[in-house]
């Protein structure tokens, strides 16, 4: 593998499930993120794993909630979504520095239906 | 929060021809980066090009950081490079702003 990959690809699931999204980048980079993109939206940065640390969560409603075990890894949980978190869900890349997040090198996306 | 905004929205192109696509910004950044993505959702790379000029094959990209834009120029498009770019800006905040993109379409 190489490069940011991302499973599932595409994932529907009901207001009431609990499923996880998974991201890996085999890139050495330090720094991982949780994009997500909507239909007529910019692109929106949930979350920032730097040196494995939170740095950012940019008001996300608790029903996401990331995980990153490794520098390599990172995870979205989800559980109680509404129909509106519908979207695609990028995770990125990149090494960053303490003064930048760097060049953000992305996944192909989970394309998520929440029912 | 920042203000980022692309022009044109749309662009639709005869295949062959030239074209430049602007990204305004409202205020100072630290990084700027230029993405295609095509129409399997993926982004894929450009530019990142805080200042200055680069350039890769038929692309290449002008970043004017005083006066708060960046440019990026297509020539002799292909169908190929039909699908929205976006430019994104990092703030002195360590957050990074997506622009709404432009959606280019390249007609053979």
């Amino acid at each position: 593998e190489t490069g940011v990959t991302q499973t599932p690809r595409h994932l529907v699931m009901g207001m009431t499930n609990k499923k996880s999204l998974k991201c890996e980048q085999h890139l050495g980079h330090n720094a991982m993120y949780w994009y997500k993109q909507s239909a007529k939206k910019p692109l929106e940065l949930m979350f920032v794993y730097n040196f494995k640390e939170q740095t950012e969560n940019n008001s996300v409603p608790s029903r996401f909630s990331p995980e990153c075990p490794n520098s390599s890894h990172l995870f979205l949980h989800l559980h109680t979504l509404q129909p509106e978190d519908s979207a695609l869900y990028l995770c990125a890349s990149s090494q960053a520095s303490l003064r930048a997040l760097g060049e953000q090198f992305f996944g192909p996306g989970t394309r998520l239906t929440v029912l | 929060g920042i203000q980022v905004e692309q022009s044109p929205p749309d662009l639709i192109l005869q295949e062959g021809a030239n074209s430049t696509l602007r990204c305004n910004f409202s205020d100072s950044v630290n990084n700027l980066q230029w993405f295609h993505q095509n129409p399997w959702g993926q982004l894929i790379n450009l530019f990142y090009i805080p200042s200055g000029t680069k350039q890769n094959g038929r692309l290449s990209a002008t970043t004017v950081a005083t006066e708060r834009y960046s440019l990026l120029y297509i020539s002799s498009s292909q169908t190929t490079d039909s699908g929205v770019y976006f430019c994104a800006v990092e703030t002195g905040a360590n957050n990074l702003f997506f622009g709404t993109g432009t959606r280019l379409t390249v007609i053979p």
